[in-house]
């Protein structure tokens, strides 16, 4: 059971524009920065979004993070087959001093 | 180039114990915090432990405190993890991470190595 709540799955055509929700508490996204993680099959995972919303040199703005209260959420506009893979957020969380990991979102672009 | 590249994994009994062995290179090590991040194969990513800049300051999950220790050693630009009292559940791959700043609270996980498969098993 993982602290922070992401759907199991999310899909979407090519060129669709999908989201994928992440649900915290007070703890952690409520009063921390979300980053954002893609890992695409048999590769180690690589930031995607940090601070909320920034995005790391190299990453497309076709993906864009948000965040209010509580959750915190990841857009993909323009949907690429390149696309597919594992989606993760995370959160550091001062109840327990740790940084958690929501449980992951596998994307398919169908 | 940013490169982490992590050794020291390998099969280990129940309840023995392991160094994991992390070298950086392609930037100036001792401005940057530190993390171990695993993955059981197939499963989710669990944060381990991390460090800060100097380490000063570490921090452990819940999940392995009291059991796994994580330093580094700035001179060799280097972070380590030993792993003590080890359990079937610690198998996983390991992955060390460089974080976005100096501390371990608040930054990302922006640089990744390809990580280091523990197994646990007897």
């Amino acid at each position: 059971q993982s602290v922070l709540t992401q759907p199991p799955s999310a899909s979407g055509t090519p060129g669709q524009r999908i989201t994928i929700s992440c649900s915290g508490s007070g703890p952690n996204i409520g009063r921390n920065w979300v980053h954002w993680y893609q890992q695409v099959p048999g590769s180690a995972p690589q930031l995607l979004i940090h601070s909320n919303i920034q995005r790391p040199s190299g990453v497309p703005d076709r993906f864009s993070g948000s965040k209010s209260g509580s959750s915190a959420s990841l857009a993909i506009s323009g949907l690429r087959s390149e696309d597919e893979g594992d989606y993760y957020c995370a959160a550091w969380d001062d109840r327990i001093s740790s940084v958690v990991f929501g449980g992951g979102t596998k994307v398919t672009v169908l | 180039e940013v490169r982490m590249v992590e050794s020291g994994g390998k099969a280990v009994r129940p309840g023995g114990s392991l160094r994991l062995s992390c070298e950086a290179s392609g930037f100036i090590f001792d401005d940057y915090a530190m993390s171990w991040v695993r993955q059981v194969p197939g499963k989710g990513l669990e944060w381990v432990a991390g460090i800060n800049w100097n380490g000063g300051n570490t921090g452990a999950a819940p999940s392995v405190k009291n059991r796994f220790i994580i330093s580094r050693d700035n001179a060799r630009n280097s972070v380590y993890l030993d792993m003590g009292s080890l359990r079937v559940e610690d198998t996983a791959l390991y992955y060390c991470c460089r974080m976005g700043g100096t501390h371990i609270y608040g930054s990302g996980f922006d640089f990744w190595g390809q990580g280091t498969l523990v197994t646990v098993s007897s």
